[in-house]
């Protein structure tokens, strides 16, 4: 199996800052990496897939960037919504997941 | 507008058995594969089985000859009979839909999940 290693574990930032989430696959995957949000009893929502393409209907504040093994997923400017947990997940092969980063408001 | 709603989790003894449903609709569901996924506090999110347009099936190492992935597209259901269940099967499960690109796929839309719970 692909591992995902996500960094770091736990992030607290203010309002409007710049955030950055990175994730790291254990072998090459290409570009075949999408990033999901999940606020608390809700499902994973698709943000980013194939690394950088933005989903319908996801804010611009959102990008994602990388190939191969790395990858990152910015916040321009971080909004009170945005609280969430974020995972990666690749699917070069049967899907894997990172363990996820929790984003907390300073 | 696309809605996947599970159900048929609960509480099931160790040894027992389970089966999952999911109802989809707002979309051709016939087109689309289809994956379920697990959820748990201390393993976090962990795929469990596909199923193609054409019924091909593929399973997780850790379900794999326990589980049983099916669908009825004339009904557009999905399903995932689970037997012979473990302290270690006890998550929340959803269904997923699988955008494709190529053979690549990643799972646009998901249900709210449904809990299952292996306890004696």
């Amino acid at each position: 199996d692909i591992q995902l290693t996500q960094s770091p574990s736990t992030l607290s930032a203010s309002v409007g800052d710049r955030v950055t989430i990175t994730c790291r696959a254990s072998q090459s995957i290409s570009s075949w990496l999408a990033w999901f949000q999940q606020k608390p009893e809700k499902a994973p929502k698709l943000l980013i897939y194939k690394a950088s393409d933005l989903e319908n209907g996801v804010p611009s504040r959102f990008s994602g960037s990388g190939s191969g093994t790395e990858f990152t997923l910015t916040i321009s400017s971080l909004q009170p919504d945005d609280i969430a947990t974020y995972y990666c997940q690749q699917y070069d092969s049967f899907p894997t997941f990172g363990q996820g980063t929790k984003l907390e408001i300073k | 507008e696309v809605q996947l709603v599970e159900s048929g989790g609960g509480l099931v003894q160790p040894g027992g058995s389970l089966r999952l449903s999911c109802a989809a609709s707002g979309f051709t569901f016939s087109n689309y594969d289809m994956h379920w996924v697990r959820q748990t506090t201390g393993r976090g999110l962990e795929w469990v089985s596909v199923i193609g347009t054409t019924g091909v099936t593929h399973y997780a190492g850790s379900v794999e000859g326990r589980f049983t992935i099916s669908r009825e597209n004339a009904k557009n259901s999905l399903y995932l009979q689970m037997n012979s269940l473990t302290a270690g099967d006890t998550a929340v499960y959803y269904c997923a839909r699988v955008r494709k690109d190529g053979n690549k796929g990643t799972d646009d839309f998901w249900g709210q999940g449904t809990l299952v719970t292996v306890s004696s």
